[in-house]
C-alpha cells in the first residue's frame, strides 16, 4: 500500500459544480497535512494547510479525519481556473525526509 | 522578493555528461529540498538539507550529490547523467518542516 494515495482522476465537472476528493495516508504518526495545486508544467503551490478542526478558504474547504486516516478537499462553485492537479502532502513534521506527496488528482472544469 | 529560483530552466545532456542545478531562496528558510517528478508519479525526494553545511539522503539519492555551502543556495549535481535521470527537478524551501515553497523547475533530458 502506498503511504499516500489519491484517486488520479481525471474528475471532469461542469462549471459551478461542487467537487470533492480524498487522500488517504498510512502513517498514523503524521502530524501536518497540506493541499497543493499544480498547473500543467508548473511548480506545486500551496493551496491550504489542513487543520484538525478543518478549515475553509473561500470556496475551498479542507477536512482531516484522523480515525480513518484521510484528508479531503471540497471545492464549491467551481471555476474554469480551478482546473489543475491537486496534490496532498502528509508529514510527520519532525522529519524532513518523511514528507510524502501524493501523485495528485487531476481536475478539469468544463464550461 | 523572488522566492525560490532555479537555474537552468531547461537542459539536454548526453549520457555520461555532468551538470549542476542551482537553487536559491531569499526567504531565510533553514530547510531546502530537491525533488524529481516523473509522469504518473508523485514528487520524490532526492536529497534535503536542514541547515547550512548539512545534507541528507531522501528517497531516491542514487546518482545525485548535493551541497549547501550557503544558507540561501542548494546545489544538485549529476556526475554521470543517465537516461533514467530524465525528469523535471523541483527545488523547495521551508521554515523547519512546514509548508514548502517551490521553484519553477528544471526540465532535464538525458539522451
Amino acid at each position: 500500500r502506498k503511504e499516500v494515495e489519491q484517486d488520479p482522476g481525471p474528475f471532469n465537472v461542469p462549471e459551478g459544480a461542487t467537487v470533492a476528493f480524498n487522500c488517504t495516508y498510512s502513517n498514523s504518526a503524521s502530524q501536518s497535512f497540506f493541499w497543493y495545486r499544480q498547473d500543467c508544467r508548473k511548480e506545486p503551490k500551496l493551496l491550504m494547510s489542513v487543520y484538525s478542526s478543518g478549515n475553509e478558504d473561500g470556496r475551498f474547504t479542507a477536512q482531516l479525519n484522523r480515525a480513518s486516516q484521510y484528508i479531503s478537499l471540497l471545492i464549491r462553485d467551481s471555476k474554469l481556473s480551478d482546473s489543475a492537479t491537486y496534490l496532498c502532502v502528509v508529514s510527520p513534521r519532525s522529519s524532513a525526509s518523511k514528507i510524502i506527496f501524493g501523485s495528485g488528482t487531476r481536475l478539469s472544469i468544463r464550461p | 522578493n523572488a522566492g525560490v529560483t532555479q537555474t537552468p530552466k531547461f537542459r539536454v545532456l548526453k549520457t555520461g555528461q555532468s551538470m549542476t542545478l542551482l537553487c536559491a531562496q531569499d526567504m531565510n528558510h533553514e530547510y531546502m529540498y530537491w525533488y524529481r517528478q516523473d509522469p504518473g508519479m508523485g514528487l520524490r525526494l532526492i536529497h534535503y538539507s536542514v541547515g547550512e553545511g548539512t545534507t541528507a539522503k531522501g528517497e531516491v539519492p542514487d546518482g545525485y550529490n548535493v551541497s549547501r555551502l550557503k544558507k540561501q543556495n542548494f546545489l544538485l549535481g549529476l556526475e554521470s547523467a543517465a537516461p533514467s535521470q530524465t525528469s523535471v527537478y523541483f527545488c523547495a524551501s521551508s521554515y523547519e518542516g512546514s509548508e514548502q515553497y517551490f521553484g519553477p523547475g528544471t526540465r532535464l533530458t538525458v539522451t
